[in-house]
């Protein structure tokens, strides 16, 4: 298994410019997340999926869009890109979810700057 | 609000100098405290589930407690390759999803 991969592992966006990060996942899991982290800070949840067709926001979903059409696959949409958006986004996923406390297993990351 | 703090924010050891690393809480009722390693890029790493006071988990040199308060990690004669931040996250009882502590980032030096 390959677990949680996400792509592209670097990006620079123009202030403005528009993208997708995506993000895959091979283990059947239920519940896929995405989560930005700055430094010195906690990760913070930008929006989450209890399955396919399924979305809700997190603690910081604003500028940020998702979708989740099949249960591998959950992309991330950044519209007009803003300096503050620069971060490192990570995807993750776990079998299930509340009220049961199951573990979350994390993809490789995307670091992304916006200029 | 739920809370998550870790302290200290960054440890150095030597080799072989055993150690404790603090994750504090507050939240409305606890679910799972999770435990995660996190290598420079890359992603966490998952280490341990605890779900109730008074349990504990252990893998290789790595042990972490559980209180009503807080967690430890306890890292018993480090290595080098212990050397990663090491981050805390809780589930609370009505909460839909983690939330994380800023880490600790552990040096091991040889």
């Amino acid at each position: 298994n390959a677990g949680v991969t996400q792509t592209p592992k670097f990006r620079i966006l123009k202030i403005g410019q528009s993208m997708t990060l995506q993000c895959a996942q091979d283990m059947n899991h239920n519940y896929m997340y995405w989560y930005r982290q700055d430094p010195g800070m906690g990760l913070k949840l930008i929006y989450y999926s209890v399955g396919a067709g399924i979305t809700d926001k997190g603690e910081v979903p604003n500028g940020y869009n998702v979708s989740r059409s099949t249960t591998e696959d959950f992309p991330l949409r950044l519209e007009l890109a803003a300096p503050s958006q620069t971060s490192v986004y990570f995807c993750a996923s776990s079998l299930a979810g509340p009220p049961v406390p199951y573990e979350q297993y994390f993809g490789p990351g995307t670091r992304l700057t916006v200029t | 609000e739920d809370q998550v703090t870790q302290s200290p924010e960054a440890l150095r050891l030597q080799e072989g100098e055993s150690s404790s690393l603090n994750c504090s809480y507050t939240v409305s009722g606890l679910r799972g405290l999770f435990w995660y390693r996190q290598d420079p890029g890359k992603g966490p790493e998952f280490l341990f589930t605890l779900y109730s006071a008074g349990e504990e988990k252990e893998k290789e040199r790595l042990k972490a407690t559980l209180t009503k308060k807080e967690s430890f990690l306890h890292i018993t004669a480090p290595k080098p390759e212990d050397s990663a931040t090491y981050l805390c996250a809780v589930q609370a009882n009505y909460g839909q999803n983690f939330v994380f502590g800023p880490g600790t980032r552990l040096s091991v030096l040889p």
